[in-house]
């Protein structure tokens, strides 16, 4: 079974920084893909970033890029999302998701985590 | 960016009835290569992460009922629900996954009638 934990998720000031991580289990790892998605308080769903099965291609949406930094580590099977410069509004749950497909990167969401809260606040 | 507009907003429908989500591109979703359509459809139940409920516009995630189904092609597409069950109250979005950046519908909140 596929499961997705994240973790590293809090209240933070504007101007800081987090760290949020995704341990993954019950799949191959080193073979997908994966994912952030967030969702504001009430709202739908934006992606935020996207990296490669073997970590050396990523991209990033408008709103975050240059700010967030997404990694991976294929030996420990877990997800990064290095976030700076927060901003009132990145508050959100953050989603990790394993991407539908082995081998190519689709960017549609196969699986999903139970997320986790980054509250940006002063 | 290709923009992905749902329609309607809100939906009620009584149990046993068909219910019918509208998804709509800004540009066609439809990849010569592999002449599928890049479009999804997740089911999002309050205070549950989303799940992927249809792939390539109409194909059925493994273990969602069959019930659910996805048609449309190009810039046009529906989510249909043959027969409302209570345990379908939810957001649905479709998301296209055509181009970077992928981009979600606003979502469409159904309810029973």
């Amino acid at each position: 079974e596929v499961q997705l934990l994240e973790s590293g998720g809090g209240l933070v000031q504007p101007g800081g920084s987090l760290r949020l991580s995704c341990a993954a289990s019950g799949f191959t790892f080193t073979s997908y893909a994966m994912n952030w998605v967030r969702q504001a308080p009430g709202k739908g769903l934006e992606w935020v970033s996207t990296i490669s099965s073997g970590g050396g291609s990523t991209s990033y949406a408008d709103s975050v890029r240059g700010r967030f930094s997404v990694s991976r580590d294929n030996s420990r099977n877990t997800l990064f999302l290095q976030m700076s410069s927060l901003r009132a509004e990145d508050t959100a749950v953050y989603y990790c998701a394993k991407d539908l497909l082995p081998f190519v990167r689709t960017s549609s969401f196969g699986s999903w985590g139970q997320g986790t809260l980054v509250a940006v606040s002063s | 960016d290709i923009v992905m507009t749902q329609s309607p907003d809100s939906l009620a429908v009584s149990l046993g009835e068909r219910a019918t989500i509208n998804c709509k591109s800004s540009q066609s979703l439809l990849y010569n290569s592999n002449n599928k359509n890049h479009l999804a459809w997740y089911q999002q139940k309050s205070g549950q992460p989303p799940k992927l409920l249809i792939y390539w516009a109409s194909t059925r995630e493994s273990g969602v009922p069959d019930r659910f189904s996805g048609s449309g092609s190009g810039t046009d597409f529906t989510l249909s629900i043959s027969s409302l069950q209570a345990e379908d109250v939810a957001v649905y979005y479709c998301q296209q996954y055509y181009s970077i950046p992928p981009v979600f519908g606003q979502g469409t909140r159904l309810e029973i009638k």
